[in-house]
């Protein structure tokens, strides 16, 4: 069974661009998550959806970020406009259900970096 | 506010010998906790869990050891080897909410 997958792996943007990173979660998952990681602070939480709601979405930075999740098969994390200081690896996750008590698979990450 | 720290961001061991990698944390909600390994350029990896009715969950050669009173967690590896070299999270979770992650602790096992 094919595990998290996200797109594009590597993006190098200029700051001001729109960025969009993808992920199809594990199929039969119905938790998705949406983590950045920084040399700084490690995996940070940005939001995650359980049946395609978005349940807490307390850690996106700004409202610059914001996410989506129009199926159960796909979800975007947007980026608009991109800055510097948001150069970092985005991981996608996904699970059985929501949080605690049970495991969540991570993707593989998309590294982004903006100049 | 850091909920879950590994305030060891880096930990060198002799292969054959014992790593021991610590996590602390704050929320006295959290009743279930992971550690996740991950190797360069790929996503994180479930390693073992244990939820806060135990004190010690055991998997081949990774312990878990879980002080509540502490709010402290440690995790085991006997014997290390070169390939468990890699970054470890660990992470927390309040039963049927998001999992908190910590910084990482980066664990090089040298032959």
């Amino acid at each position: 069974d094919a595990g998290v997958i996200q797109s594009p792996r590597h993006e190098v943007t200029e700051m001001g661009q729109e960025v969009t990173l993808r992920c199809k979660p594990i199929s039969g998952h119905n938790s998705l998550f949406w983590y950045r990681q920084t040399m700084m602070r490690g995996l940070e939480l940005l939001i995650y959806f359980n049946n395609n709601v978005p349940i807490d979405d307390s850690g996106m930075p700004e409202d610059r970020f914001s996410a989506k999740m129009p199926n159960a098969s796909f979800s975007t994390l947007k980026i608009q406009p991109s800055e510097p200081r948001d150069s970092a690896v985005y991981f996608c996750a996904s699970s059985l259900r929501q949080g605690g008590g049970n495991t969540i698979y991570f993707g593989e990450g998309s590294w982004l970096t903006v100049v | 506010d850091q909920q879950v720290k590994q305030n060891s961001p880096s930990l060198s061991v002799q292969e054959g010998r014992i790593s021991i990698l610590n996590c602390d944390y704050t929320n006295s909600m959290f009743d279930y906790f992971l550690w996740y390994k991950k190797y360069p350029a790929e996503g994180p990896t479930f390693l073992i869990s244990i939820s806060s009715i135990k004190d010690k969950n055991e998997d081949g050669r990774f312990t878990v050891f879980l002080n509540k009173s502490a709010k402290h967690l440690s995790l085991h590896i006997v014997p290390s080897q070169p390939g468990d070299s890699a970054v470890y999270f660990c992470a927390a979770s309040p039963y049927g909410n998001k999992l908190v992650f910590g910084a990482g602790t980066i664990l090089r096992v040298k032959s």
